[in-house]
């Protein structure tokens, strides 16, 4: 089975923090992807990583940065945490040539920021 | 710009009897749909999917129709089971321009009572 493990599943934070959320697939996947998902809004796409060091802004990058050192991990970096990005934190890898046939998520991370 | 939409916030069902679930896009260049599902604390997986040059997707349970002139997809459930019960996403690839990145529906939350 292709894992994709987030390290947290709960995160409390305060304003104004630097906020490391981590993620690791165990499947050799070139394709890992950051996702918020919050009520009526959905899954919006936040940063994508095709390669390791490569990385494409998404939807709604602001106030967010990756880094993908290896390609196994992608890590997402809030710069200085507020309160509207308290929200459900999903990251999801896909084959170089499988991503149309769907992602594998993890299991989120939810983060408070008080 | 939300290409995907799904208008129904949730949705209350009598076990055993069907739940349908819809979805509507705007962009008729998707050509491939999928359905996850997700529950509480864990990340979507992976439910059912059709191609454009489909209009019936079965797999058990679950059914996918797509009406591409009306740009509208279904997800039929029968019989539904408290089990079922769980946000559903509709999703789309945006494209091989975009690295086939999947861009989410609001989701339905479906409350399947027994």
């Amino acid at each position: 089975d292709v894992k994709v493990t987030q390290s947290s599943r709960y995160l409390v934070k305060r304003t104004g923090e630097k906020v490391f959320l981590e993620c690791v697939q165990d499947m050799d996947h070139e394709n890992m992807f950051w996702y918020r998902q919050d009520p009526g809004l959905g899954l919006r796409l936040i940063y994508f990583s095709y390669d390791v060091k490569m990385k494409e802004k998404g939807d709604i990058p602001e106030g967010y940065s990756v880094s993908r050192e290896k390609k196994e991990r992608f890590s997402l970096i809030l710069e200085s945490a507020s309160t509207n990005q308290t929200s459900m934190y999903l990251c999801a890898s896909t084959p170089a040539d499988r991503g149309r046939a769907g992602y594998t998520f993890g299991s989120g991370t939810r983060l408070t920021v008080v | 710009d939300q290409q995907v939409k799904q208008n129904s916030p949730s949705l209350s069902v009598q076990e055993g009897r069907i739940s349908i679930l819809n979805c509507d896009y705007t962009n008729s260049m998707f050509d491939y749909f999928l359905w996850y599902k997700k529950y509480p604390a864990e990340g979507p997986t992976f439910l059912i999917s059709i191609s454009s040059i489909k209009d019936k997707n079965e797999d058990g349970r679950f059914t996918v129709f797509l009406n591409k002139s009306a740009k509208h997809l279904s997800l039929h459930i029968v019989p539904s089971q408290p089990g079922d019960s769980a946000v559903y996403f509709c999703a789309a690839p945006r494209g091989m321009e975009y690295g086939n990145k999947l861009v989410f529906g609001a989701g339905t939350i479906l409350r399947v009572k027994s």
